[in-house]
């Protein structure tokens, strides 16, 4: 079964502190693997999308890596601000047929504290 | 401001009932995902329609039903609405239809049922 695990379920931290969020997943075959920001009540913004071939993307402050030998993903985010405070979401796709389907993460709760 | 369009933002309906949610995707986006969050499921992808016709299909219900018009713009129909469905409803875009593609999100459609 295709499954995307994500750790910590929440996390806090004081401003300027970095933090890394980290993704399991179980998914195959897989495709890419992408991390979003959702603030409370609003849409996710994607920050990074991932193929098999690659081990690291940054979006300013935001890094994430992948290491497809392991299925595992982390998102490193370095000097945090309070705007920082939201859910992180972490999805993987996998191919079926000539289609792509995610799984979506139950997600990270970060909250930063100034 | 993603630049996605979801009406209405807010719906209260009673069960057994039918509803619409309309989606208009950013400006020269062709393919449009559907996607639900609910508090016990998290996120979940329903359907994705790449230039009016049906490219993927997810977790979505016999009950639900979609579809992308000439002008790009989606609806989502619920039927025989159960406590259940009582959920955010996103939309996303993307230029193409492919497995990378940066998918940009409107702020949902929240539906209550009573």
């Amino acid at each position: 079964k295709n499954q995307v695990e994500q750790s910590p379920q929440s996390l806090i931290i004081l401003e300027g502190k970095n933090c890394t969020l980290q993704c399991n997943y179980t998914v195959s075959p897989f495709s890419n693997l992408r991390w979003y920001k959702q603030d409370t009540g609003r849409g996710p913004v994607s920050l990074t999308i991932m193929t098999f071939s690659e081990n690291t993307k940054s979006n300013g402050r935001y890094t994430a890596t992948l290491d497809a030998d392991t299925k595992q993903s982390s998102l490193h985010i370095t000097a945090s601000q309070l705007s920082d405070s939201a859910s992180y979401i972490c999805v993987v796709s996998h191919r079926a047929g000539g289609s792509y389907i995610p799984t979506f993460g139950r997600g990270t709760s970060l909250i930063v504290h100034p | 401001d993603s630049g996605v369009t979801q009406t209405p933002k807010h719906l209260i309906t009673a069960t057994g009932q039918r509803v619409t949610l309309r989606c208009s995707p950013r400006s020269g986006d062709l393919s449009v995902y559907w996607y639900q969050q609910s508090l016990d499921q998290g996120l979940q992808f329903l359907i994705q329609y790449y230039n009016g016709e049906e490219r993927a299909k997810g977790n979505i219900l016999e009950r639900f039903s979609a579809q992308q018009f000439p002008d790009l713009h989606s609806e989502l129909n619920l039927s025989s609405l159960e406590l259940g469905d009582s959920a955010l409803y996103f939309c996303a875009s993307s230029v193409g239809g492919g497995a990378n593609q940066p998918q940009h999100f409107g702020d949902g459609t929240r539906l209550s049922i009573l």
